[in-house]
């Protein structure tokens, strides 16, 4: 149950668009298409973006995108703004256990 | 509105053992499997269990397996997490989740506030 590999961080400027890798192995990411992606601002519970790999829950803003190729999902938030900055945590189904990418912080300049 | 509501956190001694319970609420709670995750002081999160929505199947991280067991009441809503033979590294805020799915939460899609465990002499 070894995490899932992203980014500690990344940052970009009011209107730009950044991309959060998450990377794992055929046993996981590249062995389903049960990645999600989870918001966390500081002192609040995670917020789900995306689940498996590209599809947006109901309310979520159409500038949150996902994707995956082989064992690297990507997340991309196209025309930042202030309140996107949070921490940012992909996961994956693997062989009946969950897990949890280190977490992306991201910056909003 | 869906809610799901923790509590149960609170300080205890290496060792000792501590039941987490969280009530749901605006959903039809044995239709969905669920989940607790954990988030220790500062760090990530870290998945820690899963049960199917009528309770048959139970899923563990290597790091409780054997300590902790999850279970869930349908007939009251309730999801719990006995949490036994506890260490320092258990310490962390935990978070009840719910699954979109039956019998396994491969997504989470509504979340508790958390309930913070913290194991200390």
């Amino acid at each position: 149950q070894s995490a899932l590999t992203q980014p500690a961080s990344v940052s970009g400027s009011p209107g730009q668009s950044i991309t959060i890798s998450c990377t794992g192995t055929s046993s996981d990411v590249g062995g389903y298409n049960y990645v999600s992606w989870y918001q966390q601002h500081p002192g609040k519970a995670p917020k789900l973006m995306i689940y498996e790999v590209s599809n947006r829950p109901s309310g979520v803003s159409n500038r949150f995108s996902g994707s995956k190729s082989g064992n690297t999902a990507s997340l991309t938030i196209s025309g930042l703004q202030a309140e996107d900055e949070a921490d940012y945590y992909c996961s994956s189904y693997t062989s009946s256990t969950l897990v949890f990418g280190g977490g992306t912080k991201l910056t909003v300049l | 509105e869906v809610q799901l509501l923790e509590s149960g956190g609170g300080l205890v001694q290496p060792g000792g053992s501590l039941r987490l319970s969280c009530a749901a609420s605006g959903f039809t709670f044995s239709s969905y499997a669920m989940s607790w995750v954990r988030q220790a002081p500062g760090k990530g999160l870290e998945w820690v269990s899963a049960i199917s929505g009528s309770g048959g199947s139970t899923y563990y991280a290597d790091s409780v397996k054997g300590r902790f067991t999850i279970s869930r009441d349908n007939s009251k809503n309730t999801l719990y997490l006995q949490m036994n033979s506890l260490r320092a590294e258990d310490t962390a805020v935990y978070y009840c989740a719910k699954g979109i799915q039956l019998w396994f939460p491969f997504c989470l899609d509504v979340w508790g506030q958390g309930t913070t465990v913290t194991v200390s002499s």
